[in-house]
């Protein structure tokens, strides 16, 4: 398996652009993870899905960030309008959740957002 | 809410063994599991405890107390590609994993 795949890599934009980022979990996983990692607040879990449903969005720092997940292979999050203080490594990450799950996450690569 | 706490940075010698601890405070706790992150890289999975005790995997091991809300990890024979930053991160019932701050070791030769 080629692994979560996260698109893009890096992302350099303007303040107030909109900024897409793309995820595709690994296949036969049925939870996804969105986290933002940046220096002062370490690795924030922004919101997660099952079965791609959303189950908790409490992180979701405000109504500029929007995440979906319209089928089992992809998910984005969305920022519009993008600003500086976004500017971090934003992971995505997927499991296998059931009864007695052995807590393992696998992480993408990450997708280092930098807004001037 | 939920929270953790892990000593912001340690530093060992090589093939010295070194513990990293982490409390851990949350609702509805199932699990708690430990990842290592390489700067510039993505955190990638070391183990996982659910039940109370150790759990050793080659030379890292797992320690987990319910009762006290803690647990650690425990690196042996440091080598220098250990250097990393080390996440202890709770798992909920509702399958929410929630990360520490994170613990930056660093191996000095």
């Amino acid at each position: 398996d080629a692994g979560v795949i996260q698109s893009p890599r890096h992302e350099v934009t303007e303040m107030g652009q909109e900024v897409t980022l793309r995820c595709k979990p690994i296949s036969g996983h049925n939870s996804l993870f969105w986290y933002r990692q940046t220096m002062m607040r370490g690795l924030e879990l922004l919101i997660y899905f099952n079965n791609n449903v959303p189950i908790d969005d409490s992180g979701m720092p405000e109504d500029r960030f929007s995440a979906k997940m319209p089928n089992a292979s992809f998910s984005t999050l969305k920022i519009q309008p993008s600003e500086p203080r976004d500017s971090a490594v934003y992971f995505c990450a997927s499991s296998f959740s059931f009864r007695g799950d052995t807590g393992e996450l696998f992480f993408g690569e990450g997708s280092r957002l930098t807004v001037l | 809410g939920q929270s953790l706490e892990q000593p912001s940075e340690v530093t060992a010698v090589e093939g010295a063994i070194v513990q990293i601890n982490c409390t851990y405070q949350t609702s509805g706790f199932y699990g708690l599991s430990w990842y290592q992150q390489h700067d510039g890289g993505a955190p990638t999975f070391l183990s996982y405890n659910a039940l109370d005790g150790l759990e050793e995997t080659g030379r890292f091991s797992s320690f987990l107390s319910r009762s006290d809300s803690y647990g650690y990890l425990l690196l042996q024979e440091l080598q220098m590609k250990d250097s990393a930053s080390y996440f202890c991160a709770v798992t909920s019932g509702t399958y929410k994993y929630i990360f520490g701050t994170g613990t930056r070791l660093k191996v000095l030769a």
